[in-house]
This record gives C-alpha cells, sequence and structure tokens, in this order.
C-alpha cells in the first residue's frame, strides 16, 4: 500500500532553534514530492522536489530528497514564531493515477 | 490568497442531510481537486477534474460526486451524511492537471460539521 510517513508528529522549539522535518514514502510510479505549510487554513506550497541530491531553498527553508532512500527533509533555521504551522508532506504519482499522497503532518510549535 | 475561492466557509447540517460545496479555481487553472481533512486521516484526495472531465479519483465515498462546469467552477455534493463526514474539505486547482508535476493553490476550505 501506497503510504508517506512524517516524523516527528509534532515538536515545540525555542525561536532561533534549527529543526529538521522528515518525510519517507513508499509508493509506486513517483513523480516527485512536495512539501505544503499549513496554518489556520489552506496548505500554502513551499517546495517540489523531483532530483536526488539537489538542494531547494528558500531563505530559511531548505529541503532535499534521497530517491534512493525514499526520504526527504525540510530544514528551517533561525525559527521564528511565524514558522510554527503544520508542515505536510505530500508524493505526487502519475501515469493514470495522477494524485498527490499526503503524510498526517509535522506539527511544529515555534516558542518566543 | 491563493486565488482560489469556495463557499461556504462553515456548515452546519445534520445527519442524513445533503449539502453542496462550492470551487472556483484560480483564473487560467483547468483542474480542480477536492480534498478532505479530518483529524485522524490527515489530508486525503477525493476527486479531481480537468476541464469538465474527472482525471482522477481517489478515496470518494458513493455518497459523494462532484462535477465541473463549462465555466471551471466545480462542485462537491455530500448526500445522506453522517457523524463522520465531518471534517474540512479544501478545493485546490492547478493549470495542466498533472498531479506532481506542477504546483497546486488550495482554497481556504469550508468546514463541515455534521450534527
Amino acid at each position: 500500500e501506497d503510504k508517506v510517513v512524517q516524523s516527528p508528529l509534532s515538536l515545540v522549539v525555542h525561536e532561533g532553534d534549527t529543526v529538521t522535518l522528515n518525510c519517507s514514502y513508499e509508493v509506486t510510479n513517483f513523480r516527485s514530492l512536495l512539501w505544503y505549510k499549513q496554518e489556520k487554513k489552506a496548505p500554502t506550497f513551499l517546495f517540489m522536489l523531483t532530483s536526488s541530491g539537489i538542494e531547494k531553498k528558500s531563505g530559511r527553508l531548505s529541503s532535499i530528497l534521497d530517491k534512493k532512500e525514499l526520504f526527504s527533509i525540510l530544514n528551517i533555521t533561525a525559527t521564528q514564531t511565524g514558522d510554527s504551522a503544520v508542515y505536510l508532506c505530500a508524493v505526487g504519482y502519475g501515469g493514470a493515477t495522477n494524485k498527490l499522497i499526503f503524510g498526517t503532518g509535522t506539527l511544529l510549535a515555534v516558542q518566543p | 490568497d491563493s486565488g482560489v475561492t469556495q463557499t461556504p466557509k462553515h456548515l452546519i447540517t445534520a445527519t442524513g442531510q445533503r449539502v453542496t460545496l462550492r470551487c472556483s479555481p484560480r483564473s487560467g487553472d483547468l483542474s480542480v481537486y477536492w480534498y478532505q481533512q479530518s483529524l485522524d486521516q490527515g489530508l486525503q484526495f477525493l476527486i479531481q477534474y480537468y476541464n469538465g472531465e474527472e482525471r482522477a479519483k481517489g478515496n470518494i465515498l458513493e455518497r459523494f460526486s462532484a462535477q465541473q462546469f463549462p465555466d471551471l467552477h466545480s462542485e462537491l455534493n455530500l448526500s445522506s451524511l453522517e457523524l463522520g463526514d465531518s471534517a474540512l474539505y479544501f478545493c485546490a486547482s492547478s493549470v495542466l492537471g498533472l498531479a506532481g508535476m506542477e504546483t497546486q493553490y488550495f482554497g481556504p476550505g469550508t468546514r463541515l460539521l455534521v450534527l
């Protein structure tokens, strides 16, 4: 059965800390891995990763994919209270299936 | 603001009833996806439409149906509602409808509470 597993389920850190969120997957017909940030409502897109070993970076956030070991990490450096959210990992697969399968998310709380 | 709109924002109804959720995609996007998010299940893909045609199906119950109209807005119909249908329902849109190859932009969601 296809699945996407995120860890940890939740974590609490202090402002300024660095965090690493994990996403592992087992899917057939893998196309890409995506990270989303969900605050109060709609998930907002962060990164799409399709190639192994190439880091994507946006400000204090970065992510990398390992297609051999079937996982991805999302790093957030110098965390701020505004980073508090649920971070969702999704795997996209194509062919006739053409859908995203989401993990259950990691709840990050950044305390001042 | 993603440009995807959903109505209503909140909906409270009773078991056995039927409701319709509405979604308007971003301008230029041809594809609409529907997702259900509940506390215990996370974000689950329900169904996708592309330019009026159903393209992919996920974990959608037979009591649920959807359609996409010529103006590209979409409706998700939920019937014979049960308590377990209480959830946040998201609509997302994209240009080409190729999940995993392009960004999906999510609407603000409709929170459904079945009493």
